[in-house]
Order: C-alpha cells, then sequence, then structure tokens
C-alpha cells in the first residue's frame, strides 16, 4: 500500500538533545512538508521541500533542521536550540491539490 | 498568507442530532478548501475538497460542505451525528495560483457526540 511512514511513533527526549524524526513515503510525490501540532494550534508549518537536496523553511523553523537527499525521505531534526518541542509532529506529502499525511509522531521533553 | 477561522473550538450535539463546524478564509481569491479529520494520535484523513464550480461538496461519512464566496465560507455539515463521528475537525485552504502544495490551517474544533 502507497503511503507516508513516520517513526517513532512515540519519542522522548532529555533537555538539550537533538532527536531525528523519520518521515518516508512511497508516493512517488516530490512535495514534502513538516507541520507541528499543539493543543488549539491547529497544524503550522516547519519546513517543506518541492524537489531533492532542496528545502524550505515555513513559519516556524527556527530550531529545527531537515534533509532531502532521497525523494522518499524527509527527515526532521529537532535540535537542542527548540525551547519547546514537546508537540505532535505530522508529515505529508503532495501532489495536485491533494495531501497526504502520516500517522504522526509525538515527541516529549522530560 | 492565508487565513482560516474556525468558530468555536468545542461542539457538542446529541446522537443524531446536526453536525454544523463553521469555518472561513480570509483571501480575496477563492482557494481550494478542504476538510480533515483527526481521531486521537493520529494523522489527518480527508473529509472532503472544494477545488471547482460545484459548490456543494459531498465527502466520505455522510458529511458535505458548502462554499459560499459571498461569506468567504466552507461550513461543514452532517444531518445526524454519530458516535463515530467524534474527533477533531481542521479546515485548511490552499492557494489557487501556488504549485506549493502548503496547506493553512484553522485551529480546529473538537466534535463531541452525546449518545
Amino acid at each position: 500500500d502507497g503511503g507516508i511512514t513516520q517513526s517513532p511513533k512515540y519519542l522522548f527526549r532529555k533537555e538539550g538533545q537533538n532527536v531525528t524524526l523519520s518521515c518516508e513515503q512511497n508516493l512517488n510525490h516530490d512535495a514534502m512538508y513538516w507541520y507541528r501540532q499543539d493543543p488549539g494550534q491547529g497544524l503550522r508549518l516547519i519546513y517543506y521541500s518541492q524537489i531533492v537536496n532542496d528545502f524550505q523553511k515555513g513559519d516556524i523553523a527556527e530550531g529545527y533542521s531537515v534533509s532531502r537527499e532521497k525523494k522518499e525521505s524527509f527527515p526532521l531534526t529537532v535540535t537542542s536550540a527548540q525551547k519547546n518541542p514537546t508537540a505532535f509532529y505530522l508529515c505529508a506529502s503532495s501532489v495536485d491539490t491533494e495531501a497526504f499525511f502520516g500517522q504522526g509522531t509525538r515527541l516529549t521533553v522530560v | 498568507a492565508q487565513s482560516v477561522t474556525q468558530l468555536g473550538s468545542h461542539v457538542s450535539v446529541s446522537e443524531g442530532a446536526l453536525v454544523l463546524l463553521r469555518c472561513n478564509y480570509s483571501s480575496s481569491v477563492p482557494p481550494y478548501l478542504f476538510w480533515y479529520v483527526q481521531y486521537p494520535n493520529q494523522g489527518l484523513q480527508l473529509l472532503l475538497k472544494y477545488t471547482s464550480a460545484a459548490t456543494l461538496v459531498k465527502g466520505i461519512n455522510g458529511f458535505e460542505a458548502e462554499f459560499k464566496k459571498s461569506e468567504t465560507s466552507f461550513h461543514l455539515t452532517k444531518p445526524s451525528a454519530h458516535m463515530s463521528d467524534a474527533a477533531e475537525y481542521f479546515c485548511a485552504v490552499k492557494d489557487r495560483g501556488s504549485t506549493l502544495g502548503r496547506l493553512y490551517f484553522g485551529r480546529g474544533t473538537q466534535l463531541t457526540v452525546w449518545p
């Protein structure tokens, strides 16, 4: 089945650590996105990539980094510079007018 | 940038009652419009989308939405609520003239269905 796979589903981070969230898609989509979801805030765009080896900052990129070395993969690193990383993170890909979402990763700082 | 407003962060209805979730957008050029549903700790599932001339859009699970340009609205309705409809609902828009597929989301509406 085609889709987007995010891993892990739950992730715990100690303060000062960098952590990487995985996002893999087999839909052959060029465009991929990372959104952050906080209660009552909706989804906010962190980074996006329209093609391999290219990516752009979204609305809340500070404290995050990404790479796009392969079409299928768009990992997100939450760095120690992100002061409030506890949130639900959603990866998406899109073609034409439709976006497809992964099942999300819930990151908690302990 | 686009702005999406969902009126009411929480809506409660009885099973069998009408569901009405409100969404308004800000742009002068009508965008593409979407409604998504999210169950706890899950991703987003597309309910329906408006991309062309038909202003009344039917989606999955008995939901439908009507695009009203004069009101810049895209409200979601379902004639008869079911317990399984309890979830969070997001309205989203995409710029019609943009090649970028990013979505702008409202803050979400949590729907509770009482037995």
